[in-house]
């Protein structure tokens, strides 16, 4: 099955400062990427996502980019403020059964803004 | 409504008790999930319904069983469950697409404590 390696577990920035959160994957055939913020005693919630046929996308002061050749993806957060203080979970699927595979999650970034 | 609701929110059980999850939503998505979270960890996929038919369950032991009673509910049947079951449960909604893999909307998710 998939698997999904997320890295650092924890990282501290300065607010106003960028942040980078990497994350590979194992099958070739995983083509859908989202990325989810989860705040304490919250459910996740889902930031932003890309697929296999783009390599960049940019929301704001969030983007992620993708290389599908080495396998890995990563999350930017830009001009970072008190508020993006979370968990953060990349995932994979295959986007196979019909459409509804099911998400393999990475083990989490807890990002701590330092005011 | 583009939410997906949880009922109950906090659950305590007993071993040799028998209760039910239930999710709810009522965005036309024929896809459902549930998954399970434990404190710290990411979510874990345990089942898929897709189109009201189980189309994945991730060798979830027995005491655990989903039912899809029609496309807006899902649940999930415990019994005779086990401390180390104790978790939040997250049910999630996705607009199956095949061959690809649609965004996943998670509920608020159960809290469960088995005594």
């Amino acid at each position: 099955g998939e698997n999904v390696e997320q890295h650092p577990s924890t990282l501290s920035v300065q607010e106003g400062d960028s942040a980078v959160i990497k994350c590979t994957y194992s099958d070739s055939a995983s083509n859908y990427f989202p990325w989810y913020k989860q705040e304490l005693g919250k459910r996740p919630q889902l930031i932003i996502d890309i697929r296999s046929n783009v390599g960049e996308k940019k929301d704001q002061r969030i983007a992620v980019t993708l290389n599908k050749t080495a396998k890995h993806f990563s999350l930017h957060i830009t001009e970072t403020q008190p508020e993006d203080s979370a968990v953060y979970f990349c995932a994979a699927s295959m986007g196979s059964g019909g459409g509804a595979d099911g998400l393999t999650f990475g083990k989490g970034t807890h990002l701590i803004i330092q005011p | 409504d583009t939410e997906v609701t949880q009922t109950p929110k906090h659950l305590v059980m007993g071993m040799t008790n028998k209760k039910s999850l239930k999710c709810e939503q009522h965005m036309g998505h024929r896809a459902m999930y549930w998954y399970k979270q434990k404190a710290k960890k990411p979510p874990e996929l345990m089942f898929v319904y897709s189109y009201e038919k189980l189309s994945i369950n991730e060798s979830v032991p027995s005491r655990f069983s989903p039912e899809c009673p029609n496309s807006s509910l899902l649940n999930l049947h415990l019994h005779a469950l086990q401390p180390e079951d104790s978790a939040l449960y997250l049910c999630a909604s996705s607009a199956p697409r095949a061959g690809d893999q649609e965004t996943q909307y998670f509920g608020p998710g159960t809290r469960l404590l088995v005594l």
